[in-house]
């Protein structure tokens, strides 16, 4: 069955790094999001891509973050120069179609120290 | 903002239960509802999506009801087993790309 990857499952980083983490969406699927959950509380939308770009962001995603779909299929999550309250799990995820169900991968967890 | 509510936070009921988790959001201007299963450490599994047009939705011993009139959404789980323990969360989208997720009902079933 087709699924969405994640790489790197963890990673340990100091405050004010750089951080790429990759997504594989699922082949077929043109929508693609990263979503956040920090320990203990809800999942949080970052951000959508479509067409090869934004196409809705929230308020957490703020210009120390990016996204790039460098080719026909990684999608990465850069954050430029990371905190700590920036540590948190990480998803991404990707549909078929606009507003259409949501299949997620299983997390990059990020730590920053 | 869209606010969606998972009450209880916990639930633990003993192996053959049938039981019922329930979801309230506070925009009855849904796009589509989804309901989604996450074990400890790990990332989302679907289980099923009703779309705002739908009122349930069956998979397997899982069904699913939605009334957006009332904001509310049902996940139904007949007979229960211990492998049905987990976090069930529900998600809404209305309007846009983004879905909103409550804070989860931590399920555990006691063989």
């Amino acid at each position: 069955e087709p699924e969405v990857t994640q790489t790197p499952s963890h990673q340990v980083t100091q405050m004010g790094q750089e951080v790429i983490l990759r997504c594989v969406p699922i082949s077929n699927h043109l929508y693609f999001y990263w979503y956040r959950q920090i320990l203990g509380q809800k999942v949080e939308f970052l951000v959508s891509f479509y067409n090869n770009e934004i196409s809705e962001k929230s308020e957490i995603f703020d210009d120390q973050f990016s996204v790039e779909r460098p080719d026909g299929s990684n999608f990465t999550l850069k954050i430029r120069s990371t905190k700590l309250e920036d540590s948190a799990m990480y998803f991404c995820a990707s549909s078929e179609e606009w507003g259409g169900e949501l299949f997620f991968g299983e997390g990059s967890r990020l730590t920053v120290l | 903002k869209q606010e969606v509510t998972q009450i209880p936070a916990a639930l633990s009921v003993p192996e053959g239960e049938n039981l019922v988790l329930n979801c309230s959001f506070t925009d009855s201007a849904i796009y589509n509802l989804q309901w989604f299963r996450q074990d400890p450490g790990k990332g989302l599994t679907s289980l099923l999506l009703i779309q705002s047009s739908q009122r349930e939705q069956t998979s397997g011993r899982l069904n699913a009801s939605l009334d957006k009139s009332s904001g509310r959404s049902t996940l139904y789980i007949a007979a229960s087993q211990p492998g049905d323990s987990a976090t069930y969360l529900c998600a809404v989208t209305a309007g846009g790309n983004q879905f909103y997720f409550g804070t989860g009902t931590s399920l555990t079933v006691i063989p």
